[in-house]
């Protein structure tokens, strides 16, 4: 989705690392949210923001899940120290107008921790 | 907790066929409905969104929603074999944002 960049596409790494995920929204949005899929749990919201600000973090999975969404066009997940029950895909998406509106998502980045 | 439910399949319908989809959540309060479409190894893509009791067409995709029953359905008409993907059904829950069904597999057979 040209909405929505998200870097890296893929990620192998050793647990106990950190690992930093990134969000390029480029379309017109006042919300950005963070979501993990996986096999066994689906797709699962982690965090949202409304103008940057952080609204819901109870999908959160533990204090090792971290964001930040410092301006409008840029927003980080970040995990630390990375363990292998956090591999799964994890998605940016942005909505404009209200958290009842059509989301558009990235493409995602694929995580491995071996 | 907040429930959306739908059947996993795999779904086989024939090529030409109406594929039917449905999705029931727990929610009575949720007022936004969506359907994505996702591809192997792709990103979410959103198809079809409905705010309000009744049928929505777009093309050969029809959403139908039903408050009451806490039902939603999607019907593919004259399905084509790129059709075959996993669709998900997206509720929303206000403050919450949404919730996702795990998806049900489609597969088209030519």
């Amino acid at each position: 989705d040209a909405g929505v960049i998200q870097s890296p596409r893929h990620e192998v790494t050793e647990m106990g690392q950190e690992v930093t995920l990134r969000c390029k929204p480029i379309s017109g949005h006042d919300y950005l949210f963070w979501y993990r899929q996986t096999m066994m749990r689906g797709l699962e919201l982690l965090i949202y923001f409304n103008n940057n600000v952080p609204i819901d973090d109870s999908g959160m999975p533990e204090d090792r899940f971290s964001a930040k969404m410092p301006n409008a066009s840029f927003s980080t997940l970040k995990i630390q120290p990375s363990e292998p029950r956090d591999s799964a895909v994890y998605f940016c998406a942005i909505s404009q107008g209200g958290t009842g509106q059509p989301q558009h998502f990235g493409d995602g980045t694929r995580l491995s921790i071996l | 907790q907040k429930e959306v439910e739908q059947n996993s399949g795999p779904l086989s319908v024939p090529e030409g066929a109406i594929a039917s989809l449905n999705c029931t959540y727990s929610d009575r309060g949720s007022q936004s409905f969506f359907w994505y479409r996702q591809y192997s190894g792709k990103s979410p893509e959103l198809i079809m969104f409905i705010y309000s009791n009744g049928d929505k067409e777009d093309g050969r995709f029809t959403a139908q929603l039903n408050k009451a029953s806490q039902y939603v359905s999607l019907l593919i008409r004259d399905s084509q074999p790129s059709d075959s993907a996993t669709y998900l059904c997206a509720v929303e829950g206000g403050a919450d944002g949404l919730t996702f069904g795990k998806g049900t597999h489609l597969i088209i057979q030519p």
